[in-house]
């Protein structure tokens, strides 16, 4: 497996609360993504980074905040928690732009209540 | 915009049987597809890409054109293929790559 780690993996929150998940990667690739994931609709994009400090929106980017400040890690932050945001959430890296191959993240499921 | 429907949830087949698991795209322009695999209790990866035109474990997809298809096809299916397929499409230009909704494929002994 590609050197990526998610964290947390598992978590449960309220509604209205912050919640930041972190991605952090070992290959020293230019790109990473977040997907969330739910059922009947796969996997759907997020925000995705081309570089540290670049980032841009994805399809479903309503309700969530990226930030890139290191090669490494790209955090993901709820700034305020809503049930529609229950989901699993996929991060993925990438050496070449959207025709590489993906390596993914064991995915965090985020439950909230 | 760029659009990837599979259109079936679940597809349960027996062992030894064919199986084709339907991917439709919607791309005005040319398009790169892929099919990625999550196997239970393991990572997504990648299973294939059009542009290698290779079999990876037994499965082989063509891009039709004509149809705007990339069909995941293995003739005798096993029970370790049993997974959820997703297929993925990356448009010329954009960054990252467009998922469908999965097709979970359920092989049966």
């Amino acid at each position: 497996d590609a050197g990526i780690t998610q964290s947390p993996r598992h978590k449960v929150t309220e509604t209205g609360t912050p919640v930041t998940l972190r991605c952090h990667q070992t290959e020293n690739h230019r790109y990473m993504y977040w997907y969330r994931q739910d059922p009947g609709h796969g996997l759907r994009l997020i925000h995705y980074s081309y570089g540290v400090k670049d980032t841009d929106k994805g399809e479903v980017s309503d309700g969530y905040s990226v930030s890139r400040s290191k090669t490494e890690d790209f955090l993901l932050t709820l700034e305020s928690a809503t049930s529609s945001q229950t989901s699993v959430y996929f991060c993925a890296i990438s050496e070449r732009e959207a025709t590489g191959e993906l390596f993914f993240g064991e995915g965090s499921r985020l439950t909230v209540l | 915009a760029q659009r990837v429907t599979q259109p079936e949830k679940l597809l349960s087949v027996f062992k030894g049987a064919p199986v084709e698991l339907k991917c439709n795209y919607s791309y005005s322009g040319s398009p790169e597809l892929f099919w990625y695999v999550q196997y239970s209790r393991q990572r997504l990866q990648l299973l294939l890409r059009h542009i290698s035109r290779e079999s990876i474990k037994g499965f082989t997809a063509d891009l039709n054109k004509g149809e705007t298809s990339f069909h995941l096809k293995k003739p005798f299916a096993q029970e370790e293929d049993s997974a959820m397929y997703y297929c993925a499409l990356s448009g010329t230009g954009r960054r990252a790559l467009t998922f469908g909704s999965g097709t979970r494929l359920q092989v049966q002994p």
